[in-house]
């Protein structure tokens, strides 16, 4: 399966500290990608980097990929309440491309 | 209005009956989705279609059907609803940008 694997499953933290999320893969990729989705509702796409890029910033957002190690992260800085969600890799492998497969994605609490 | 809209937002239903998810996207992207998501999960793909005249089984089709009416319309179907079928449904849309997600079909067979 390239099912990316999320570390950890659940991180509670305090606000203004910094969030890392970590994903692995198993085969090649076109781009990963991570999304947020807060409770029981649809996903919110975060960030797309592709496989010819190391990082990637969006707001305080950071991620960064390692295809040598085909893993990647999620950093969120500056953490605030609001940012209280879960947040899902997913890898886009196929040759034809666009077919994501998803994780099972990290819980991020932020504590006020 | 929203980019990727799914009806109904809740359904409870019996099992043995057959229940269409509609979606319909403002996008007009030409890649449509159908994704599963179980509790505490990620989502796994059940259907997705890259034009009107292309449909594709995803990982866990068995029990579902789709059909493109259209561009912007993408159903999908339980034949014979089962319990193991309650889940969130998500509808999903694409361009080289990334994903647009509905916000989701909760679907519960009793």
């Amino acid at each position: 399966s390239q099912q990316g694997e999320e570390d950890p499953q659940a991180l509670s933290i305090q606000e203004g500290e910094n969030a890392t999320m970590n994903c692995s893969y198993k085969t090649s990729i076109n781009n990963l990608q991570w999304y947020r989705q807060n409770s029981g509702r649809g996903l919110v796409h975060l960030i797309l980097i592709r496989s010819n890029e190391r990082e990637k910033h969006s707001g305080r957002l950071r991620v960064t990929l390692d295809t040598s190690k085909k893993s990647s992260s999620l950093l969120i800085t500056a953490s605030r309440a609001a940012d209280t969600a879960s947040y899902f890799c997913a890898t886009d492998w196929e040759t034809s491309g666009s077919r994501l497969t998803f994780g099972e994605g990290t819980q991020l609490t932020v504590n006020p | 209005d929203a980019d990727v809209t799914q009806t109904p937002r809740n359904r409870i239903t019996k099992t043995g009956k057959r229940i269409m998810l509609e979606c319909s996207q403002t996008k007009g992207h030409d890649r449509m989705y159908w994704y599963r998501q179980d509790p505490g999960l990620g989502l796994q793909l059940i259907y997705y279609s890259f034009d009107v005249k292309d449909i594709n089984k995803g990982e866990i089709s068995d029990g579902y059907s789709v059909s493109r009416q259209a561009q912007a319309k993408f159903s999908l179907s339980l034949e014979s609803a089962i319990p193991n079928q309650t889940a969130l449904y998500f509808c999903a849309t694409s361009d080289r940008s990334g994903y647009t997600f509905g916000s989701g079909t909760r679907l519960t067979v009793v």
